[in-house]
């Protein structure tokens, strides 16, 4: 079992839809959670931070849920431009040992 | 403020030659990270540097691959020699700290034939 799983996808849904996803872990130490997206060929880009109450950014709300160690993306009112690879980042922080984990992405295609 | 700069942008290889990748962090990261990162897959770490000391690199293929971090700020990633396995894209990336957000440069399309 990967230590940060993620749905592929593809998740095909119309402009204007709300769409969510889901990212598991399986270390409950982990400390810090962050959503990146990366466009197809291009690098990561960090989207959000995602905090013990939550954190919103206008059509942007992420989720961490430690009782069940998931954390969670919803995107409102999609735009065309909103596709692309999100990956779900954990880290252990804090320490030397600390690890950084990627999870595989789960792709999203907007359709018009 | 300049990014994580890469170079090459793109490189092939023959197999078993050597390979050498470049990166420069954003000015006054002290953390820098070397990610490898497969077609349809997310990037996985290969090493991570505190200032000039690598602190984790328990997933570097240390038989052919080596890094280094000259002073705390450039870094080079080598492979010698590649085999076709290593077509991959490298990326680098730095950060303020190891839990603070990472900024990645552009990455480096590896080919091996």
């Amino acid at each position: 079992r990967k230590e940060v799983e993620q749905d592929p996808g593809p998740f095909n849904v119309p402009e204007g839809a709300t769409v969510a996803f889901n990212c598991t872990y399986s270390n409950s130490a982990s400390q810090s959670f962050f959503w990146y997206r990366q466009d197809c060929r291009k690098e990561p880009k960090l989207l959000m931070s995602v905090y013990s109450s939550g954190n919103e950014d206008g059509r942007f709300t992420a989720q961490l849920n430690r009782a069940s160690q998931y954390i969670s993306l919803l995107i409102r009112d999609s735009k065309l431009s909103d596709s692309a690879t999100y990956l779900c980042v954990v880290s252990r922080g804090y320490s030397s040992a600390s690890k950084i984990i990627f999870g595989s992405g789960t792709r999203l295609s907007i359709r018009p | 403020e300049a990014g994580v700069v890469q170079s090459p942008r793109y490189k092939i290889i023959e197999k078993k030659q050597p390979v050498a990748f470049w990166c420069n962090p954003i000015s006054g990261h002290n953390t820098l990270y070397w990610y490898l990162q497969n077609l349809g897959q997310g990037p996985e770490l290969l090493i991570r540097y505190e200032n000039e000391e690598a602190v984790d690199d328990s997933q570097l293929p240390k038989d052919r691959f080596s890094a280094e971090r000259l002073k705390g700020v450039d870094s080079t990633l080598k492979i010698q020699p590649a085999e076709l396995g290593d077509s991959a894209v490298y990326l680098c990336a730095s950060s303020l700290g190891r839990s603070s957000e990472a900024f990645f440069g552009q990455g480096t399309r590896l080919t091996v034939v």
